[in-house]
Parts: C-alpha cells; sequence; structure tokens
C-alpha cells in the first residue's frame, strides 16, 4: 500500500530533550516536507526537500532540523524542543511537488512541558 | 505571495442540506487548487484538484469545486451532507515556483446534525 509513514503518533518530552520524528515514504517521491498544524493557523510549511541531500527551509523553520540521506526518508530533528512548538505536526510526500498534491502521513501529536 | 482564505471556520448544515465550503485564493500567475479533508485523529485525504482545463472539478464522496478565475474563487460543494461528511476541510493553492510548495487556508470545521 502507497503511504506516508510518520513515527511516533503521540509523544510528551520536557523542554531541551533532543528528539526526532521519523518520516518513511514508500512511493520512490522525490519530494518531502514537514508542516506544523495549530488550531486558526492551518498547515505550515516548516522544511522541504527536493530530492536527496537537498533541502530548504520553510515558512517556520526555526527550531527544527532536517536531513535526507536516502530518498525514502525524512526525520524531523527538534535539538532543543520549547513549548511553542508543541502542536500537530504532518509529513507529506510528493511526485515532484506541489502542482501534484501530497500524500500525508498520519501525524504526530507532540507536547512540550 | 500566493495566499489562501476559507470564510468560516466553522459550517453547521442538516443531514440532507447542501454544503458550500468558501475558499479564495490570490495568485499572480494561473494557481493549481485543491481541496482537503482531514478526519478526527488522520492525516489529510486529496478531495479533488484543478490544474488545467475544465474549471468544474469532480472528487470523491460526492463533492466537487468551481474554479472561477474572474472571481479567485474555488468552493466546495456537495448537494446532500452526510453525517460521515463532518470534518475538517482545508483549500490549498500550489504555484509552479521553485519551492513547490502547498499554501494551506485555515480550515473549516463541517459539522453536520441529524
Amino acid at each position: 500500500e502507497a503511504q506516508v509513514t510518520q513515527n511516533p503518533r503521540y509523544l510528551i518530552t520536557v523542554t531541551g530533550k533532543k528528539l526526532t520524528v521519523t518520516c518513511s515514504q514508500n512511493m520512490n517521491h522525490e519530494y518531502m516536507s514537514w508542516y506544523r498544524q495549530d488550531p486558526g493557523l492551518g498547515l505550515r510549511q516548516i522544511y522541504y526537500s527536493m530530492n536527496v541531500e537537498v533541502t530548504d527551509k520553510g515558512d517556520v523553520p526555526e527550531g527544527y532540523k532536517v536531513s535526507r540521506k536516502e530518498k525514502r526518508n525524512f526525520p524531523l530533528i527538534l535539538e532543543s524542543p520549547s513549548p511553542n512548538q508543541t502542536s500537530l505536526y504532518f509529513c507529506a510526500s510528493s511526485l515532484k511537488g506541489g502542482n501534484y498534491g501530497y500524500t500525508f502521513g498520519s501525524g504526530t501529536r507532540l507536547t512540550v512541558v | 505571495a500566493q495566499s489562501v482564505t476559507q470564510l468560516g471556520s466553522h459550517v453547521s448544515v442538516s443531514e440532507g442540506a447542501l454544503v458550500l465550503l468558501r475558499c479564495n485564493y490570490s495568485s499572480s500567475v494561473p494557481p493549481y487548487l485543491f481541496w482537503y479533508v482531514q478526519y478526527p485523529n488522520q492525516g489529510l485525504q486529496l478531495l479533488l484538484k484543478y490544474t488545467t482545463g475544465a474549471t468544474l472539478v469532480k472528487g470523491i464522496n460526492g463533492f466537487e469545486a468551481e474554479f472561477k478565475k474572474s472571481e479567485t474563487s474555488f468552493h466546495l460543494t456537495k448537494p446532500s451532507a452526510h453525517m460521515s461528511d463532518a470534518a475538517e476541510y482545508f483549500c490549498a493553492v500550489s504555484l509552479d515556483t521553485g519551492r513547490r510548495a502547498l499554501t494551506f487556508g485555515s480550515g473549516t470545521r463541517l459539522q453536520v446534525q441529524p
């Protein structure tokens, strides 16, 4: 089944403790992206990647890092999480980018206390 | 810059009534437009998309949307609401630019009353 898999689904952590949210897709898509969803704000792009070793900032990149060492994986790293990063996070992939539409993962609900 | 405005953060309809969710966009070039649906505790699923050609686009679950360039709108409709349509709906726009990102509206939560 074609899908985007994110882990974990739920995560509660403390301020400053480094964490990684994993994302993997099995569709051989070139484009991958991370979004955060906050009430009343819709989805905002954090980082995106157009292909292996090609990543760039989205609209809200502060406090996040990403890497794209393999085509299928695009982990999101929070090196020193803060409470304002409490949010619902989605990984998405696309054949070549937005014009093709996205396939979304199921989401990761992160709480930073 | 591209942007998307969804009018009404909450819409409530009766079962069997018309569903109309509004979306307006701003874009200096021809846009690609999308509607996504998000059910509770799930990711977003593509309902339909407009790229080029026919301005009336049909999607899954009986939804359709019409691209109106003169009004810069892409409203989502369904003739008869079902209880299972209760969800949050997001309009999104993509421009054929280097970043290749989708820009999303803030969402409309649809409630269906029995």
